[in-house]
């Protein structure tokens, strides 16, 4: 099946730095990708939705300046996490979509200190 | 408005099938009826998806009813590893609508 990645797995920073999370697909071309954002004993909430060479569209509540996704490629989208705080501490997972399905992320772990 | 519900947990002794209902009352025809899990700390793993046939592949099995307002899942020999939880969702197929999350049924095998 169809494989994509993120990178880090894990991140820890500082309250104020900002973060980069990169989402790749590595065997597919993908026409949309979405980023999710999942609190402990949560269900996954989706963030935003990318196309590539486009601008995201952010879901109601979602901080867009905040929340940086550039979609460069079709095959990698990244989410920047700008001045963290440790209410951003969560679990940020990636989906890429082809012409089919929906693919997962493993997922990164965010720490906000 | 994820469109299902499903109970919140369930128990399954490890060995035995595992059956996990879930309720989709207002599905459109063109919907599909996917499921996913996620095991804890990782992302949601793709299991199968239907439209109103019964599915079958090497990890589970897609009973849908005929008039489609409900499906179950089932994991015919449950492991400790199976235990996550599982999420039932409904999408129309190749749509470029996001998939929605509920909240899912927690399973737990027990050995």
């Amino acid at each position: 099946g169809a494989v994509v990645s993120q990178h880090p797995s894990r991140v820890i920073c500082k309250s104020g730095t900002s973060v980069k999370i990169e989402c790749r697909s590595l065997d597919f071309q993908a026409t949309t990708m979405f980023w999710y954002r999942q609190f402990p004993k949560q269900s996954l909430m989706l963030m935003a939705t990318s196309n590539e060479g486009s601008k995201a569209t952010y879901e109601q509540g979602v901080e867009k300046d905040k929340f940086l996704i550039n979609h460069a490629s079709l095959t990698l989208s990244t989410l920047t996490v700008t001045s963290a705080h440790p209410e951003d501490s969560s679990f940020y997972i990636c989906s890429a979509r082809d012409r089919r399905e929906q693919y997962f992320g493993p997922g990164t772990r965010l720490t906000v200190t | 408005d994820a469109k299902t519900t499903q109970p919140p947990s369930m128990d399954c002794a490890e060995g035995r099938a595992a059956n996990l209902p879930c309720n989709h009352s207002t599905i459109s025809g063109n919907e599909y009826v996917y499921w996913y899990r996620q095991i804890h700390s990782q992302g949601p793993q793709y299991i199968i998806h239907g439209l109103k046939n019964n599915e079958t592949n090497e990890m589970a099995s897609l009973i849908i009813t005929e008039d489609r307002k409900s499906s179950t899942l089932i994991l015919p020999h449950a492991t400790l590893r199976d235990t996550a939880v599982y999420y039932c969702i409904v999408n129309p197929a190749g749509s470029a609508r996001q998939l929605t999350f509920g909240s899912g049924t927690q399973l737990t095998v027990l050995p």
